[in-house]
């Protein structure tokens, strides 16, 4: 089945930086979901991209489908400590499953 | 606000011993997942469901087995639970028309 990398694994910023998370996938993707887990939480749904080359933005994110539709990338501008958890992307699969991405850890140092 | 549940939340249980973890949905979706998680780790699919009577397994391999005998209803049981079963278990629903799933809080599995 199809796979995506994630990077980083972890990443510590101070309050008030800027974070980034990347998914990269060797395959065409039809479309990809973000996803973030609080400490201790359940996965909760940001978005899902379809098209080549969308941007979305909710607030101080911004998500974005590469060109080829084979990466995607999330970011976080001036992070706050309520934005700290784990970021996930997310593959449909054919049966509407998810394969998900390692995840990307982000800790907000006050 | 997502209507999924699962219980127990917790669950500490000897090797051996069988358990049926619960996951139900109010919101009438067909397709239902279920997903292992380890700390701190990826999800991997263990099994998913298209409606009332029809399974899958996942990617992950599973000593587990699950039922859909209502829409509303995907229980997943361990028939002799060991140590390496110790983890979290996350049940998922998908929307009709959206690509979202919606995941209920989790079971927290240890087995001793």
């Amino acid at each position: 089945g199809q796979q995506v990398m994630q990077i980083p694994q972890y990443q510590h910023v101070q309050e008030g930086e800027d974070f980034t998370t990347y998914c990269n996938s060797s395959t065409t993707l039809s479309n990809i979901q973000w996803y973030k887990q609080r400490p201790g939480g359940h996965p909760v749904f940001l978005i899902q991209l379809v098209k080549s080359g969308e941007v979305k933005k909710q607030k101080r994110l911004t998500f974005q489908f590469g060109e080829a539709k084979k990466n995607s990338s999330l970011h976080i501008t001036a992070t706050q400590t309520t934005d700290v958890g784990t970021y996930f992307c997310a593959l449909s699969g054919s049966a509407r499953q998810l394969t998900f991405g390692s995840g990307t850890q982000l800790t907000v140092l006050p | 606000e997502a209507d999924i549940y699962q219980t127990p939340r917790y669950l500490v249980i000897g090797t051996g011993k069988k358990i049926t973890l619960e996951c139900s949905q109010t919101m009438g979706h067909d397709k239902m997942y279920w997903y292992q998680q380890d700390p701190g780790m990826e999800l991997h699919l263990i099994h998913y469901s298209y409606g009332v009577n029809s399974t899958e397994k996942g990617d992950l391999s599973s000593e587990s087995t699950v039922s859909r005998i209502r829409t509303e209803h995907f229980p997943l049981t361990l028939e002799s639970a060991r140590p390496s079963h110790t983890s979290q278990y996350l049940c998922a629903s998908r929307g009709h028309s959206t690509g979202e799933q919606y995941f209920g809080p989790g079971t927290r599995l240890t087995v001793t």
